[in-house]
């Protein structure tokens, strides 16, 4: 157990609807990663926050936004969904901006998997 | 962007066999390259790491070797055993930056 939790763990919707993914971090961990993983593809980064700051970005849709709440748990939204965007959703926390003693090391929950109908 | 290449994509190897996974970073001032590894139906799991100032890192069966001339990182597993079946993803951190950027993945599978 990594100690990241994230929910909803499966979720089925509709094309144009809107969804909101949940995670909560390690105890401790001020920063927040999202990541999408599709079939055959690696794990793409999406967004960073640290301690609710948005910190870096990379390939996020306009569609999709983000947020850290006060209390560390994070939000990834994602809005006019369409079938493409199926795929697991990965949060992962750190300790600071770099990682922990670890130099980067992330802690992954175990995902929410996304299918668009 | 920076860019991580991984090959191979899938890897089948006998129990008890080495199996090795290579990978490539287009950033030269990346500086940290850990390995993760995930099991089916869960979130990867880091299971190595090395960093630019060391060539080789051995912890038990496992070792990442790295040449940050050729921008080459490789793991290495020795003795396979059915449990490492998994897919293994090679990652870089941009020198400077804080965002880990993930290679493709291998699916590597122990057959007994």
């Amino acid at each position: 157990d990594s100690g990241v939790t994230q929910t909803p763990k499966h979720l089925i919707t509709a094309t144009g609807q809107r969804v909101t993914l949940r995670c909560s971090p390690r105890s401790g961990d001020l920063s927040v990663y999202w990541y999408q993983q599709s079939l055959d593809q690696g794990l793409q980064f999406l967004i960073q926050y640290y301690n609710g700051e948005e910190r870096a970005k990379g390939n996020i849709l306009e569609r999709f936004s983000a947020q850290q709440f006060p209390d560390l748990h994070s939000e990834l939204n994602l809005s006019s969904l369409e079938l493409g965007d199926s795929a697991l959703y990965f949060c992962a926390s750190s300790v600071g901006t770099s990682g922990s003693a670890r130099s980067g090391e992330l802690f992954f929950g175990e995902g929410s998997r996304l299918t668009v109908l | 962007g920076e860019n991580v290449e991984q090959h191979p994509s899938t890897l089948s190897v006998q129990e008890g066999d080495s199996a090795v996974i290579k990978c490539t970073c287009s950033d030269s001032a990346s500086n940290y390259f850990p390995w993760y590894k995930q099991e089916l139906g869960k979130g990867p799991q880091l299971i190595i790491d090395i960093r630019s100032n060391v060539g080789e890192k051995k912890d038990q069966r496992i070792a990442v070797t790295l040449n940050k001339t050729a921008k080459h990182f490789s793991l290495h597993i020795t003795e396979t055993q059915p449990e490492d079946s998994a897919v293994y993803f090679c990652a870089a951190k941009e020198g400077g930056g804080n965002k880990l950027t993930f290679g493709t993945g291998t699916q590597l599978k122990v057959e007994l």
